[in-house]
């Protein structure tokens, strides 16, 4: 299956500790996103790259977060000294530019419960 | 700035039409976009539409599109009991990179 895949899909940690989520996008695909859905949400535009480079955050992303996409293949997404505020689903999609319609292909996302 | 708002939930009878309605901001949006999520599954594009159109028909599926009031709406006909989910809508905010999506609408068929 060539689809994007993300890894862990389920995370349990305390409250402090850090996690590290991993996204490998389509491989043909130069664009990569993260975001974040809360139950009863929509996804929430978190960070996207294209290639290696991270062209946009949001301002809500904190800087206990960070994300690396270092050979513009598969993405990281760390987040540091978490709190229960971060308890959501981490999704990841890809996508490719100059593709006509633009759509995000995604993930099934990463749960995290922060204890 | 950037906002969707979606009604949050629907429930029809099996057999009957599902309407879905979506309004959103961005003017510039090349492209207007239904994402559904399954329990348990990702995200997937269900159907899109092009900013100058005003109607797609994708068999049972028809997006209609009124960039004046920017109002979206997905209707379902014949509605089935597997078509039960959140359907999200999204527009391609600031012409391209990232979707924002809307809260989603929570869809119910009962038979």
């Amino acid at each position: 299956d060539t689809g994007v895949s993300q890894d862990p899909r389920h995370k349990i940690t305390k409250r402090g500790q850090n996690v590290t989520f991993r996204c490998d996008p389509i491989s043909e695909h130069n664009r990569l996103y993260w975001y974040r859905q809360t139950l009863g949400q929509g996804p929430e535009f978190l960070t996207y790259f294209q290639n290696e480079a991270q062209l946009e955050k949001s301002r809500l992303l904190s800087d206990r977060f960070s994300a690396e996409r270092p050979k513009g293949s598969f993405s990281t997404l760390e987040i540091q000294r978490t709190e229960q505020g971060d308890s959501a689903m981490y999704l990841c999609a890809s996508s490719l530019v100059g593709r006509v319609t633009g759509e995000l292909f995604f993930g099934e996302g990463s749960r995290l419960t922060v204890l | 700035g950037e906002d969707v708002e979606q009604s949050l939930f629907l429930s029809v009878r099996e057999g009957d039409s599902s309407v879905i309605n979506c309004t959103y901001t961005d003017s510039s949006s090349t492209y207007l976009y239904w994402y559904k999520q399954e329990p348990g599954a990702g995200l997937q594009l269900l159907t899109y539409i092009f900013s100058n159109m005003d109607m797609k028909q994708d068999q049972r599926l028809t997006v209609l599109l009124n960039k004046k009031d920017k109002h979206l709406s997905l209707r379902i006909a014949d509605t089935q009991t597997g078509d039960s989910a959140i359907y999200f809508c999204a527009e391609s905010y600031n012409q391209g990179g990232k979707l924002i999506f809307g809260q989603g609408t929570e869809l119910s068929v009962k038979p």
